[in-house]
């Protein structure tokens, strides 16, 4: 697609429920990162995808947190057992290169507004 | 550990005014710097990459500049518009440590008619 995408746009879940959300990355693009936004905060790093290497997950804030991605295409970020202070806009971006070759603009998606009650 | 600032959290103008956000970083060993700007409930619209090896990027009325050595960026915005109000993010990328970018809490401008 033209841009990075992302669903839902908005996810209201109870506390206790897992949650999947969705990032389709922009055509190409090997990297992919998936932040996290709380209400006026800025944004915290969560996890990093570069092609096939080991992704980072040095910013997932607990083990209820994780992320797939296949190959270069789809990501998704699984939250289990959401407790409300997981309530953030989750965004996703891409790059069209990795961090060793850091020459190419992060696009943005518009994020999911996670709210647990 | 890689800290951003951003310096004002908030400003509010008239149209017309040229103005000044500012962005330190703490750690010198960056690869590049990004700004962005963000709308309520939307997400992150990129406006300037300036590499590292680079000193400014300009776009339009937009003007970034970056000095490495003393951690500090400014993004210029000339003749400011009503249609500049949102907040803005300025996100570095750290050294071979690091792999994302690092984000600062963002200027939000108001620009009035």
């Amino acid at each position: 697609g033209a841009g990075v995408s992302q669903s839902p746009s908005n996810k209201v879940t109870e506390k206790g429920k897992d949650v999947e959300l969705r990032c389709d990355p922009i055509s190409g693009h090997t990297a992919l990162y998936w932040y996290r936004q709380r209400l006026g905060q800025g944004l915290e790093f969560l996890i990093y995808f570069q092609g096939n290497s080991a992704p980072d997950k040095s910013g997932l804030p607990s083990d209820r947190f994780s992320a797939e991605r296949t190959g270069e295409s789809v990501s998704t970020l699984t939250i289990q057992r959401t407790q409300q202070e997981d309530s953030a806009v989750y965004l996703c971006a891409s790059s069209l290169e990795g961090h060793l070759a850091m020459r190419s603009e992060a696009f943005f998606g518009q994020g999911t507004r996670l709210t647990v009650v | 550990k890689q800290e951003v600032t951003q310096i004002p959290a908030a400003l509010s103008v008239p149209e017309g005014e040229n103005l000044v956000l500012n962005c330190s970083f703490t750690d010198s060993a960056i690869y590049n710097l990004q700004w962005f700007r963000q709308d309520p409930g939307k997400g992150l619209t990129s406006l300037l990459l300036i590499q590292s090896s680079q000193r400014e990027q300009t776009s339009g009325r937009l003007n970034a500049s970056l000095d490495k050595s003393s951690g500090r960026s400014t993004l210029y915005i000339a003749a400011s518009q009503p249609g500049d109000s949102a907040t803005y993010l300025c996100a570095v990328v750290a050294n071979q440590a690091g792999t994302a970018l690092i984000f600062g809490k963002g200027t939000t401008l108001s620009v009035s008619s």
